[in-house]
Formats: structure tokens, C-alpha cells, sequence
């Protein structure tokens, strides 16, 4: 199994629907992350969490929502989806001492 | 917010050539770290830099952390097929700051 799971793979939803996207993770790690990535404008972070009961708002946190549900689980809510989130969205990982990130293989998201 | 300029954003070349890359930043990292993406996948840690003025290999590649702690370079020498992806630069400045910042990435395309 992979170290940083993400589901789902792919997923086309409509706009005004309400989507999660799951993250779990067997690294131990207690930091989780999660990215946008668009054609041309690289990673930028929407939220992450350091531990448990820290959530913390990133470059572009607007739209979006999250939920630490354990150490090993980080989801990412979509609360009225609308077409310009649609993108790959990656999740990822690191402990304390390792600022190299594991990531998920990525949820690609279409919002028509 | 903190910003790294990657260049080339694209590098189209034969088979067998080197390839360099880099990123700057007008802020100060105390860590940089190279990442390649292969389509349809999460990025993946290749080299990961600590210390200004550190020059490490893996395999092929070699990437060096900037004396000036602004900027590191990514060579990939004798480059294969294989070596196609997307590669990102990422830099984190300590502090309690929130994560990684990552470059907009390379496009690399090989011609065989």
C-alpha cells in the first residue's frame, strides 16, 4: 500500500455540490498538507495541519475546508463547488524533523 | 508571501544532453529540496540540501545550495528518457513557517 493515499483518483462533480477529498497516511507523520496544482502555477498550499487539534489556513484557503479527523487522516471539503477548482489536488506529509514531503498521487478534480 | 522564481519553465532536448536548472528567491531558505513529478503522480523527493554551499548527487543528478541561501541549482547529466517529468524546486525557511514553498516547476521534454 502507498505511504500517502488519496481518494478519489478522478471525480467530476457539478457546480453548487459539496465534495470531500480523503487523505490517510501510514507514515506516522504527524504534519499534512494539502496542495493545488495548475497547469503553469506550480503548488500552493490551501491548508495544513501540524497535529491533531492544529489547522491552519494556506495561500489560497478561500472556498475550501478541512478536517484532521486523526493523526493519520487529513479531508478536504469542497462546501459549494464551483468550475475554477477544478485542478489536481495533492496531499502530503512530513514529520518534524524531515522537511521532505511524501505525497499522495493526487485527486484530479473537474467541477462543469 | 515568500516566492521562488524556477527557470527555464520549459527545456525541450535530445537524449544524452545535460540538463540545468535553478531557482531564486530574494528571501533566505535555511533547506532546499528538488522534486520530480512524473505525469499522473505526486511529486517525489530527489535531492534535499541543508546547508549553504552544499553540492549532492543522486545518481545522475547533483543539486547545490546557494552560498547566498537565495537560490540552488538542479543538473540531471546524460538524460534518458526516463527523465521526462516536471521538476520543482522547494524551499523552506525555518522558523515555524508554514511549509514548503515551492518553485512553478521545469517542464522537461526529451526528443529521442
Amino acid at each position: 500500500d502507498a505511504d500517502v493515499t488519496q481518494t478519489p483518483r478522478n471525480r467530476i462533480t457539478k457546480t453548487g455540490k459539496r465534495i470531500m477529498l480523503e487523505c490517510s497516511q501510514t507514515k506516522g507523520h504527524d504534519r499534512m498538507y494539502w496542495y493545488r496544482q495548475d497547469p503553469g502555477l506550480g503548488l500552493r498550499l490551501i491548508y495544513y495541519s501540524f497535529d491533531v487539534k492544529d489547522i491552519n489556513k494556506g495561500e489560497i484557503s478561500d472556498g475550501y475546508s478541512v478536517s484532521r479527523q486523526a493523526q493519520a487522516k487529513f479531508s478536504l471539503s469542497l462546501e459549494s463547488a464551483i468550475p475554477n477548482q477544478t485542478a489536481l489536488y495533492f496531499c502530503a506529509t512530513s514529520d518534524l524533523h524531515n522537511y521532505g514531503y511524501t505525497f499522495g498521487s493526487g485527486t484530479r478534480l473537474t467541477v462543469v | 508571501g515568500q516566492q521562488l522564481n524556477q527557470s527555464p519553465q520549459s527545456m525541450f532536448i535530445q537524449e544524452g544532453e545535460d540538463v540545468s536548472m535553478n531557482c531564486t528567491s530574494s528571501s533566505i531558505f535555511n533547506t532546499w529540496l528538488w522534486y520530480k513529478q512524473d505525469p499522473g503522480e505526486g511529486p517525489v523527493l530527489l535531492i534535499a540540501l541543508y546547508k549553504a554551499g552544499e553540492l549532492t548527487s543522486n545518481g545522475r543528478l547533483t543539486a547545490q545550495f546557494g552560498i547566498t541561501r537565495k537560490d540552488s541549482f538542479l543538473n540531471i547529466s546524460a538524460s534518458i528518457p526516463s527523465d521526462v517529468g516536471i521538476y520543482f524546486c522547494a524551499g523552506y525557511s525555518g522558523g515555524g513557517a508554514d511549509g514548503l514553498t515551492f518553485g512553478k516547476g521545469t517542464h522537461l521534454i526529451i526528443q529521442p
